[in-house]
């Protein structure tokens, strides 16, 4: 089956630089990578998603990469603001239903002010 | 729409007891899951449910977890008899259609079990 690895598992940076996540999969047929954040006390949120079909795609202060090739992907949060302190999950899926979703271990992303 | 409703958000019991989780899932949607999230082994689906019936209970840790889901708008997910090992945050999401793989996560149920 699928297996997700995310890196780091902590990670503090300064308000305003950029912060990176990278996760590598295993399953070749992994064809969707969403990325979720969760803030304290509240459960998951979908912020971004990727499918195979794409190699990049933004959303205003973040981005992700996928190399299919490589079986691995990132997420980007440029100028990174307090409100950017969470733990991110990194997932990978084969498509067809949310059943199938693998997730990642998880990144906790300090802001310092 | 209010989103995934989960009750209650805390809940504390002693060992043996049984504990209900509640959720009620975004209307419309078709499918409804139960992770369970812990430090050790992360966000783990326990089991999920299409139009009100159980299709995967494969990640269910032991017969003493049972969900059900009476009607398209409430599921319960029950620990009896409990034990301290089953503490943890306990997630119910649920998602729209066959095709559409993005979950919506409820708030969680911090469950501790003494």
């Amino acid at each position: 089956g699928e297996n997700v690895e995310q890196h780091p598992s902590t990670l503090s940076v300064q308000e305003g630089d950029s912060a990176v996540i990278k996760c590598t999969y295993s399953d070749s047929a992994s064809n969707y990578f969403p990325w979720y954040k969760q803030e304290l006390g509240k459960g998951p949120q979908l912020i971004i998603d990727i499918r195979s079909n794409v190699g990049e795609k933004k959303d205003q202060r973040i981005a992700v990469t996928l190399n299919k090739t490589a079986k691995h992907f990132s997420l980007h949060i440029t100028e990174t603001q307090p409100e950017d302190s969470a733990v991110y999950f990194c997932a990978a899926s084969p498509g067809s239903s949310a059943s199938k979703i693998i997730f990642g271990s998880g990144t906790r992303l300090s802001i310092r002010p | 729409d209010a989103g995934v409703i989960q009750s209650p958000r805390h809940e504390v019991t002693e060992m043996g007891q049984e504990v209900t989780l509640r959720c009620k899932p975004i209307s419309g949607h078709d499918y409804l899951f139960w992770y369970r999230q812990t430090m050790m082994r992360g966000l783990e689906l326990l089991i999920y449910f299409n139009n009100n019936v159980p299709i995967d209970d494969s990640g269910m840790p032991e017969d003493r977890f049972s969900a059900k889901m009476p009607n398209a708008s409430f599921s319960t997910l029950k620990i009896q008899p409990s034990e301290p090992r089953d503490s943890a945050v306990y997630f119910c999401a649920s998602s729209l259609t066959t095709t559409n793989e993005k979950l919506f996560f409820g708030s969680g149920t911090q469950l501790s079990v003494l």
